[in-house]
């Protein structure tokens, strides 16, 4: 199983709500990332997850707020977005040999009204 | 300006034809990586270079890596409509795989 889950595939959400995206994988992967893609631009890193804790921060708003809670699944929980944080959100893991080696979902299209 | 930056931005070929695009960096790289993506869903791993002048094909997809290791170049065989998609090359800053960072990207559109 080469496969990394995202779910929902479509999210559209007002400024005041909440809300979760999911990610999941079964390839014993122990690194961790999620992406926010605007259009036609590249994939932004956000955040890295090692060993479920988290590594790396790239200087995200605290409006994201990501969540390991085991070593398959990857939440990024969403509070007071902004309508410029509507892009494609991309869930990425790899084995921690080879981190530049990444598998990536499908990706959640979020759009904040 | 880009660390990564690659050319051409799009390219439109017609079936059957070979096709170059370029990835330059403004530093030395401790590796590069090319990725491909369908409009709007996720990105699907290529190949990897990592020393000076290696060279690395699959199927009708070769890429090289310059021997200063600062320019990589990916190129098609005989293009198919299924090699249609974005085409990124990427990169670490640190060599540790904490700060992995994309190219430009390159569209790549071919008309059977």
């Amino acid at each position: 199983d080469t496969e990394v889950t995202q779910t929902p595939k479509h999210l559209v959400m007002g400024m005041t709500n909440k809300k979760s995206l999911k990610c999941e994988q079964h390839m014993g992967h122990r690194a961790m990332y999620w992406y926010k893609q605007k259009a036609k631009k590249p994939p932004e890193l956000m955040f890295v997850y090692s060993y479920e804790k988290l590594s790396i921060n790239e200087s995200v708003p605290s409006r994201f707020s990501p969540e390991c809670p085991n070593s398959s699944l990857l939440n990024l929980h969403l509070h007071a977005l902004q309508p410029e944080d509507s892009a494609l959100y991309l869930c990425a893991s790899s084995h921690l040999s080879a981190k530049n080696i990444q598998y990536f979902g499908a990706g959640t299209r979020l759009s904040v009204l | 300006s880009q660390e990564l930056e690659q050319s051409p931005q799009s390219l439109i070929v017609q079936e059957g034809k070979n096709l170059t695009i370029n990835c330059t960096s403004s530093k030395t790289l401790y590796g590069l990586y090319w990725y491909k993506q369908k409009y709007g869903e996720g990105l699907i791993f290529l190949m990897m270079l990592q020393k000076g002048g290696e060279e690395k094909s699959h199927e009708k997809i070769t890429a090289k890596l310059d021997e200063k290791k600062q320019q990589s170049s990916l190129h098609i065989t005989a293009s198919q409509p299924s090699h249609a998609g974005i085409y990124l090359c990427g990169a670490d800053r640190s060599g540790t795989g904490n700060q992995f960072y994309f190219g430009t990207g390159t569209s790549l559109t071919v008309i059977p």
